[in-house]
């Protein structure tokens, strides 16, 4: 079945650093989601990307879909504490079913 | 998120012994998800629902039965736990497949 890899597993930043977050299909992806979970917490829907080449903007996040449809990339800009976390994407057909990465887990060093 | 809640949220059982785990939303969403969280393993899917009655199997299947009688509830049971199963559990909803809303997880300790 469809797999997304996803890189680095864990990533630790100095608070102002930037950080970035890779997902990687070796097959054409018909979406992407992104989600955090802070520690102990649930997941929380970010945002999705559709289509080819797509780039969307929410403050100090940047998210990428690749123009063949294949990665997809989160950037976070100027490092904060509050966002430590695991950051997942995640591939969803219209019938329903999700594949989730492994996820990136984020800490950052005040 | 508001409007999912999931029962228990902690769990102590023995190999062996049946457990079913409830979900709940009060948001109409068409669209419920179980998934387990494991260390190193992210979220897998487990069962999923599109509808009243209508369930499909995820990657993680064995072992889990669920059903959906009702919009509001959808049911994951375990038949026969076993030590394995021990996880933390994840329902979510959503009114479109792609935008989920996960519950607060139900820590599932099988001894």
């Amino acid at each position: 079945g469809q797999q997304v890899m996803q890189i680095p597993q864990y990533q630790h930043v100095q608070e102002g650093e930037d950080f970035t977050t890779y997902c990687n299909s070796s097959t054409t992806l018909s979406n992407i989601q992104w989600y955090k979970q802070r520690p102990g917490g649930h997941p929380v829907f970010l945002i999705q990307l559709v289509k080819s080449g797509e780039v969307k903007k929410q403050k100090r996040l940047t998210f990428q879909f690749g123009e063949a449809k294949k990665n997809s990339s989160l950037h976070i800009t100027a490092t904060q504490t509050t966002d430590v976390g695991t950051y997942f994407c995640a591939e969803n057909t219209n019938a329903g079913k999700s594949t989730f990465g492994d996820g990136t887990t984020l800490t950052v060093k005040p | 998120d508001a409007g999912i809640t999931q029962s228990p949220r902690h769990k102590v059982t023995e190999t062996g012994t049946p457990v079913t785990l409830r979900c709940h939303q009060t948001e109409n969403h068409r669209y419920m998800y179980w998934y387990r969280q494991d260390p190193g393993h992210g979220l897998r899917l487990i069962h999923y629902s599109y509808g009243v009655k209508d369930t499909d199997k995820g990657e993680v299947s064995d072992g889990y039965s669920v059903s959906r009688s009702k919009t509001e509830d959808f049911l994951l049971t375990l038949e026969s736990a076993t030590s394995s199963q021990t996880s933390v559990y994840f329902c979510a909803m959503g009114t479109m497949p792609y935008e989920q809303f996960f519950g607060p997880g139900t820590r599932l300790t099988v001894l």
